[in-house]
């Protein structure tokens, strides 16, 4: 399978805890964004990369959550001092960059916060 | 802001019935809008996108202006289209954004036999 892939695909943590997840994009493509859904809802836009710029944040992007693509390839997206708030599906996609280019989604890791 | 509304959280229909899932959007400007559906233990993927005009697994969906709507349709249900389908905005790409999506809450469709 050559899609987006991410990593893990679960993770239970205790409160207060630092959580980091992978993203591995489509190689060729070079948007890269990340989207959080919680249980009843559609996925909520959080950020998006272009190459290894960020080029938006939303408000959901509260400032114990950082993400990076230092390389333009993979991306990692990093929770610290994790609340039960955020337990949640965290998705990766991709995309090309030219007009409409579809988003291509992973599996998502779904964040358990006890 | 831009919002999608898709009314119904489940739409039950039986094989071989129409089916329409409803999606109504608010945006100030022209957005461009997409359908995505989730299989049972598979992805989120691409249906189709109004740009397009085309037909996927024979839905189609036309985009209507005055009634801000892009409802998805097609004529017979089969049993293999029963799923979670969102429909999504996108800003139009002239007034960036990138293709940042914003999406409905998503209707189950269940297709009985």
């Amino acid at each position: 399978d050559t899609g987006v892939s991410q990593d893990p695909r679960h993770k239970i943590t205790k409160r207060g805890q630092n959580v980091t997840f992978r993203c591995d994009p489509i190689s060729e493509h070079n948007r890269l964004y990340w989207y959080r859904q919680t249980l009843g809802q559609g996925p909520e836009f959080l950020t998006y990369f272009q190459n290894e710029a960020q080029l938006e944040k939303s408000r959901l992007l509260s400032d114990r959550f950082s993400a990076e693509r230092p390389k333009g390839s993979f991306s990692t997206l990093e929770i610290q001092r994790t609340e039960q708030g955020d337990s949640a599906m965290y998705l990766c996609a991709s995309s090309l960059s030219g007009r409409n280019s579809p988003l291509h989604f992973g599996n998502g890791t779904r964040l358990t916060v006890t | 802001a831009q919002r999608v509304t898709q009314p119904e959280k489940l739409l039950s229909v039986f094989k071989g019935a129409p089916v329409e899932l409803k999606c109504n959007y608010s945006y100030s400007g022209s957005p461009e809008l997409f359908w995505y559906v989730q299989y049972s233990r598979q992805r989120l993927q691409l249906l189709l996108r109004h740009i397009s005009r085309e037909s996927i697994k024979g839905f189609t969906a036309d985009l209507n202006k005055g009634e801000t709507s892009f409802h998805l349709k097609k004529p017979f249900a089969q049993e293999e289209d029963s799923a979670m389908y969102y429909c999504a905005l996108s800003p139009n790409i002239l007034t960036g954004g990138g293709n940042k999506l914003t999406f409905g809450t998503g209707t189950q469709l269940k297709v009985e036999l």
